[in-house]
C-alpha cells in the first residue's frame, strides 16, 4: 500500500539558518505529493504540492521536487525565521479527488 | 479567503455517549473528508463523501462511524459510542472547485473521551 516516511523530530534550528526535511514514499502508480503545516491551535495547510515527476513545489520561501528516480519530496528553506516554527507533514494522493497519505510530520524549532 | 470551519474546537464526553462532530465545507467544494490524529501519531484517513454518498472509507471507520451532510452547508461526523481510544484530534477537509483537488483543512476538533 502507500506510505509516507520523515524524518524524526524535532529539528533545531537558529533563525536564518538552511532547513531540510526529508520525506519518501512509497505509491504505485504516479501519486501527487504534498507538504502541509500545521502552526501551533491550527489546522492543516497547504504550503506546496507537485503532480508529476522533476515538478518543484514551491511557496514562501520553501521548496520541494518531486523525484521519482529515489522516491522522494524533500522540504527545503534557505533562511528559516522563527515564524516558521511548526509541524510539516508530507502527503501524497493517488490523483483526482482520492485521500491523502499523511506521513508522521516533523517538529520545527526555530530560535532568535 | 474562504475556509473549512469546525464545532466545538473541543469536545470532552463520557466513553458510551455519542458525539456529532461538525463541519462546514468551502461553500462550492464537491467532495468531503475526515480524517484522524491520535495523540502523537499519524494523521489517518477516514471516510470520503462524494453526491451524497461514501466514496471510501478506512478501516477505522466501523460500524460506529457515519456521516451525513444533513443540508447545503454541514458536513457531520457521528460516533455512536464513544470509546477511550476515540480520543483524537478530528480533521474535515474538502476539494473539487474548479478542477482543483487540493484538500483543504478545517482546524479540527479535539474529542476528549473520558
Amino acid at each position: 500500500g502507500n506510505s509516507v516516511t520523515q524524518m524524526e523530530g524535532p529539528v533545531t534550528l537558529s533563525e536564518e539558518a538552511f532547513l531540510t526535511i526529508n520525506c519518501t514514499y512509497t505509491a504505485t502508480g504516479y501519486p501527487s505529493l504534498f507538504w502541509y503545516v500545521q502552526y501551533p491551535g491550527e489546522g492543516l495547510q497547504l504550503l506546496l504540492k507537485a503532480t508529476k515527476a522533476d515538478d518543484k513545489g514551491s511557496n514562501k520561501g520553501f521548496e520541494a521536487t518531486y523525484r521519482k528516480e529515489t522516491t522522494s519530496f524533500h522540504l527545503e528553506k534557505g533562511s528559516v525565521q522563527v515564524s516558521d516554527s511548526a509541524v510539516y507533514f508530507c502527503a501524497l494522493s493517488r490523483g483526482g479527488y482520492s485521500t491523502l497519505t499523511f506521513g508522521k510530520g516533523t517538529m520545527l524549532l526555530v530560535s532568535p | 479567503e474562504p475556509e473549512v470551519t469546525q464545532t466545538p474546537s473541543h469536545q470532552v464526553t463520557q466513553m458510551g455517549q455519542e458525539v456529532i462532530l461538525r463541519c462546514v465545507p468551502i461553500s462550492n467544494h464537491l467532495y468531503f473528508y475526515w480524517y484522524r490524529q491520535i495523540l502523537g501519531q499519524k494523521v489517518e484517513f477516514l471516510v470520503s463523501f462524494y453526491n451524497n454518498e461514501i466514496s471510501e472509507k478506512s478501516e477505522i471507520f466501523d460500524d460506529q462511524f457515519s456521516v451525513e451532510r444533513p443540508d447545503g452547508s454541514n458536513f457531520t461526523l457521528k460516533i455512536r459510542s464513544t470509546k477511550l481510544e476515540d480520543s483524537a484530534m478530528y480533521f474535515c477537509a474538502s476539494s473539487g472547485a474548479s478542477g482543483d483537488n487540493t484538500q483543504y483543512f478545517g482546524p479540527g476538533t479535539r474529542l476528549t473521551v473520558l
